[in-house]
């Protein structure tokens, strides 16, 4: 079956620290995958977007690495401030999947002063 | 980018009401999106909703239980029918960003409580 495993654990850590995320799928061959933020009460945001051919993209304090023979992606935070706390939520696009994301059930973190 | 609102942003219902929720998005979009979230879980695609045809179901999802309208490209309605604890979730609707695949926009959900 189909499964997008990020950790359900809370991730906790220093400011100033660099906060690292992992996404594992297995029986996906995605042509993109998405991480987005998601804060209480709130839809998910769009962060970054990767392509299959491409093995890291960069946004400012994040970036993004695409392993698709682990078929893992890893989400770093550098210098992470208290305000990047928030679940962040992996998802995958297919090309026999025209418009539909399947997303991870996304981890939580919790940046401390 | 598209800035997307739904009504209501919550609400509690009874076990066996129905709850229509609606979702207005800034600009004219093809496709609208409708998700579940339950607490701790993933989002989970309910349908896909085109201007001017039925709506698409995933497995698992049937148009009596959510019977979607898309009257225009700027507004669709999702209705959870026959209400259970079950269906107790934030619902989401959500576009796709103008350069296509590339990024989803998503409405800020309606949490549903059902006793």
């Amino acid at each position: 079956s189909q499964k997008i495993e990020q950790n359900s654990e809370a991730l906790n850590i220093q400011e100033g620290k660099t906060a690292t995320l992992t996404c594992n799928y297995t029986n996906y061959s995605p042509a993109y995958l998405q991480w987005y933020r998601q804060d209480p009460g709130r839809g998910p945001v769009f962060l970054l977007l990767i392509r299959e051919n491409e093995k890291e993209k960069r946004k400012e304090r994040l970036k993004v690495t695409f392993d698709t023979t682990l078929k893992q992606s890893l989400f770093h935070i550098t210098a992470s401030q208290p305000a990047d706390s928030a679940t962040y939520l992996c998802a995958l696009w297919t090309t026999d999947s025209w418009g539909k994301l399947q997303f991870g059930a996304g981890t939580q973190v919790v940046v401390t002063p | 980018s598209a800035v997307i609102s739904q009504k209501p942003s919550r609400d509690i219902c009874q076990r066996g009401t129905s709850l229509t929720i609606q979702c207005q998005v800034d600009s004219q979009v093809t496709m609208m999106f409708w998700y579940r979230q339950q607490p701790g879980q993933s989002l989970t695609l309910i349908a896909t909703a085109n201007q001017g045809s039925e709506a698409t179901y995933e497995s698992g999802f049937v148009i009596d239980k959510f019977p979607i309208s898309r009257p225009n490209l700027t507004f669709s309605t999702l209705t959870v029918s026959n209400m259970s604890p079950e269906d107790s979730s934030i619902y989401l609707c959500s576009v796709l960003g103008l350069a296509g695949y590339n990024e989803q926009f998503f409405g800020p959900g309606t949490r549903l409580t059902v006793l």
